[in-house]
């Protein structure tokens, strides 16, 4: 089975750097992706991890460790419209379906 | 159309009656997901599609839930006698290349009453 776990909620200033944990216990791993999603709006895919270390993309980083089953999500200079709920997926070993965590909502203010 | 279109956007149906889901991939996707998303809660897996294929239904909660997708493109997924515990966010996501992301549909918010 899977289980994939991350803070409900967290709130930060605007500027400032946020980093958003997950920790997850799988049957199977094949990478672990980050997805933003506004309200009511769809989840738009920002980071894709599948070996140990950092991935960069602007303002936007994710940290992997498959020994420890944890990754995060680092945002800087952070502005208003980073307000969203941020979902942490695994891909399981057959490199199909996404298990989703039940999302971070962050609440940036000014 | 350039991205995942789902309709309808939004569905109010009445206890116990049936309704029909549709999701448009993105052309030339393969792999096609059907997830529940209930409010403040991350997306549940559903079912997957591989071309025409329907590889994996393990998620579907009932057998009141049924999905298609005949020609390996448009999906349908159908809820018959709709209940109040079917309300939530149906998202279609579709994905192309082995290993690459799942790209969303906006959804169908279904609320029944």
């Amino acid at each position: 089975g899977q289980n994939i776990d991350q803070p409900t909620e967290m709130t930060a200033t605007e500027g400032a750097i946020v980093q958003i944990n997950c920790t997850y216990q799988t049957s199977g791993f094949n990478g672990l992706f980050w997805y933003q999603q506004h309200a009511g709006e769809a989840p738009t895919f920002l980071s894709y991890n599948v070996l140990d270390g950092l991935e960069e993309k602007g303002r936007f980083s994710s940290f992997l460790s498959r020994s420890k089953g944890y990754s995060y999500l680092l945002l800087k200079e952070l502005q208003m419209k980073d307000s969203a709920s941020y979902l942490c997926a695994v891909r399981d070993n057959a490199g199909n379906m996404l298990t989703f965590g039940g999302g971070t909502r962050l609440m940036v203010k000014p | 159309g350039a991205g995942v279109s789902q309709s309808p956007r939004y569905k109010v149906a009445k206890r116990g009656q049936d309704v029909a889901l549709r999701c448009d991939p993105i052309s030339g996707h393969v792999s096609l997901f059907w997830y529940q998303q209930a409010l403040g809660q991350g997306p549940e897996f559903l079912t997957y599609f591989q071309n025409e294929a329907q590889l994996d239904k393990s998620g579907l909660p009932s057998d009141r839930f049924f999905a298609e997708r005949p020609e390996g493109s448009v999906s349908t997924l159908k809820i018959q006698r709709t209940q109040q515990e079917d309300s939530a966010v149906y998202l279609c996501a579709t994905s192309g290349i082995y290993n690459s992301p799942l790209h969303f549909g906006n959804g169908t918010r279904l609320t029944v009453t």
